[in-house]
């Protein structure tokens, strides 16, 4: 088990479908990450929240759009996704220049 | 741009038989190199951080080195449980800039 907890496991999702990672965390980090991870491809970095705000953006299309509620949650929302988007999709938190913890992460396959 | 460059892609090794990961890395400014271990379906688990060159983690079978190009993982005398991706990644930016990884080393360790 990690300490950062990734909802659903699994998500199956038509293209115009509307559905929502969920990613939370209780040790206090103020800095949430979602990674993108392909099969056999390293994880790649899709966002960053910095104390509850947006600090990174590398060029992630707008069908993929993340919200921080609180310090504690992390959402990524989703809509009228491509098959290629399929992926295993990885939260993380850390403190400060610090190493992230990930979570076990939301196997997406989209239709 | 950040380059990290990880040999060899895959890796079979009889268990018991010790060998290195290499992870070469060309950055602009190092904030520090962190090794992850990843297992299949599973998110990275954290081992190591290195900030400086010279500097050496040790944690059961695995010790991490750091040079001011690369990096090693050496395994002691590997166990089958050992088998795993192993990733490195670096961090170049602020405390919460996310990590850039390489592609990883895919290791097997036979009984």
């Amino acid at each position: 088990d990690t300490e950062v907890t990734q909802t659903p496991k699994h998500l199956v999702m038509g293209m115009t479908n509307k559905k929502s990672l969920k990613c939370e965390q209780h040790m206090g980090h103020r800095a949430m990450y979602w990674y993108k991870q392909k099969a056999k491809k390293p994880p790649e970095l899709m966002f960053v929240y910095s104390y509850e705000k947006l600090s990174i953006n590398e060029s992630v299309p707008s069908r993929f759009s993340p919200e921080c509620p609180n310090s504690s949650l992390l959402n990524l929302h989703l809509h009228a996704l491509q098959p290629e988007d399929s992926a295993l999709y990885l939260c993380a938190s850390s403190p400060p220049y610090s190493p992230l913890h990930f979570g076990n992460g939301t196997r997406l396959t989209v239709t | 741009e950040d380059q990290v460059t990880q040999s060899p892609e895959a890796l079979r090794l009889q268990e018991g038989e010790s060998s290195s990961l290499n992870c070469s890395y060309t950055v602009s400014g190092l904030r520090g190199l962190f090794w992850y271990r990843q297992d299949p379906g599973k998110g990275p688990e954290f081992l190591f951080t290195l900030y400086s060159a010279g500097e050496e983690k040790e944690k059961e079978r695995l010790k991490a080195t750091l040079t001011k190009k690369e990096s090693f993982l050496h395994i002691t005398a590997p166990k089958p449980e050992d088998s795993a991706t192993y990733l490195c990644a670096v961090r170049t930016g602020g405390g919460a800039d996310g990590l850039t990884f390489g592609k990883g080393t895919h290791l097997i360790i036979q009984p």
